[in-house]
């Protein structure tokens, strides 16, 4: 099976404007989730959809939103990029079958995000 | 209520032990270990599950301590490719369908 992929692998902006990450799961897998990485927060949870329906959502301001396809590709959103907004941005998916607790995650190899 | 790791950060040599700990303040489902080297996307490890089982590689070994919601990753004569980041991430009554992650601890093995 292929592995969890992410576009672009980097990626260069400035501040104010808009970007958009697109992660493909591992084919079965309905479950995404989205992370931040940054060397002084490390992995910082944003949200998780399934099945098209975001399931939960971390601690992100409005601007940083998603969204899942019926082939449960996901695509994350920033809208006026800060400073702050620079980092590795990781998508993970995993089987749902009986909860993510129970489930390991397959972690995509992220989107390197630079907001001058 | 992300976990807490210790220590931060731990360097050894070819064939040594070293134990990496993750401990929360709140009730656990089950607590998961991944490794992540420079560069690369975390890898998962080992999860660890309220009531005993384990899941995971034969050569991780871990343990989980409900009552004081703590888990310990062992890693037993060390080797290079040991090298990493260690994650551990929790699931709990408190939060639902997403992972908290510790910050990390960082483990060089030297030759």
């Amino acid at each position: 099976k292929a592995g969890v992929t992410q576009t672009p692998r980097y990626l260069i902006k400035t501040r104010g404007q808009q970007v958009t990450l697109s992660c493909s799961p591992i084919s079965g897998h309905r479950s995404v989730s989205w992370y931040q990485q940054t060397p002084g927060q490390g992995l910082q949870f944003l949200f998780e959809y399934f099945s098209e329906t975001q399931r939960n959502k971390g601690n992100f301001p409005g601007r940083f939103s998603g969204r899942q396809f019926s082939n449960s590709r996901s695509e994350m959103n920033v809208s006026t990029l800060e400073l702050g907004d620079s980092a590795l941005y990781l998508c993970a998916s995993r089987p749902e079958t009986s909860g993510g607790a129970y489930n390991e995650q397959f972690f995509g190899p992220g989107t390197r995000l630079t907001v001058l | 209520q992300q976990p807490v790791q210790s220590p931060q950060a731990v360097i050894l040599r070819e064939g040594e032990d070293a134990v990496i700990n993750c401990s929360s303040s709140k009730a656990l489902y089950s607590v998961h270990w991944y490794r992540q080297k420079h560069g690369e996307a975390p890898v998962f490890l080992m999860i660890l599950l309220k009531g005993g089982e384990q899941k995971g590689h034969d050569k991780i070994s871990a343990s989980f301590n409900e009552k004081k919601q703590q888990s310990s990753l062992y890693l037993t004569a060390s080797q290079l490719s040991y090298s990493g980041t260690y994650f551990c991430g929790t699931w709990g009554p408190y939060n639902n369908n997403d992972m908290r992650f510790g910050a990390g601890t960082r483990l060089t093995v030297k030759p």
